[in-house]
């Protein structure tokens, strides 16, 4: 199975953007990339998705590399209620069920 | 009202007594999910149940069984609970829909200590 690798942690000063890593370079043709989060005590959120082209939403934009082996989470303006773990994923657009969401990055942000 | 809930939120239990948690969720989808998270690990995936007549097994699931007794509920058992199935444990339910992209809505979570 396709998997992801994420830095373990990152930092950032609140209402600077932050650009979330994450490299999947054994992605296969039929996987979408899928971000979500997980505030403190609560289960992960859905963020955002992607197939090819680049996406944004109102809580994020995902930068698709060309080859799809690699993409970027953005978030324009950090906030104190971003500090969360943040999950890459990729999951099979053809109804078969791979998800694997490994430990994620835990994102720091100071005020 | 939660579009996911799981019972109970917390447990404590003892070694080698039988353990359920459920899930039911209002959203109407198929798809349900268990996950269990231990520290630094992410989630990983226990169980799962693309519908009513639908079981798979996850990364996970030997020590655990699950029933979906209606497209609503979906439960977890540990038939003999030991120390080392102590976690912090999710359900989740998706709807492929005509996106596709299956996005998934976790439950709060019940988290199981076993003495």
């Amino acid at each position: 199975d396709a998997k992801t690798t994420q830095p373990n942690s990152m930092e950032s000063n609140e209402e600077e953007p932050v650009h979330l890593p994450c490299n999947h370079s054994t992605i296969s043709g039929t996987d979408y990339i899928h971000w979500y989060r997980q505030l403190p005590s609560q289960g992960p959120e859905y963020v955002i998705h992607g197939l090819t082209s680049n996406v944004n939403n109102r809580m994020a934009s995902l930068a698709i590399a060309e080859d799809r082996k690699s993409s970027t989470l953005i978030l324009h303006r950090a906030t104190l209620r971003d500090a969360a773990v943040y999950y890459c994923i990729l999951r099979d657009a053809t109804g078969g069920f791979k998800t694997i969401f490994g430990a994620g990055t835990r994102l720091f942000v100071k005020a | 009202d939660a579009d996911v809930t799981q019972t109970p939120r917390n447990r404590i239990t003892k070694t080698g007594k039988r353990i359920m948690l459920e899930c039911s969720q209002t959203k109407g989808h198929d798809r349900m999910y268990w996950y269990r998270q231990d520290p630094g690990l992410g989630l990983r995936l226990i169980y799962y149940s693309f519908d009513v007549k639908d079981i798979n097994k996850g990364e996970i699931s030997d020590g655990y069984s699950v029933s979906r007794q209606a497209q609503a509920k979906f439960s977890l058992s540990l038939e003999s609970a030991i120390p080392n199935q102590t976690a912090l444990y999710f359900c989740a339910t998706s709807d492929l829909g005509e996106s596709r992209h299956d996005e998934q809505f976790f439950g709060p979570g019940t988290r199981l200590t076993v003495l």
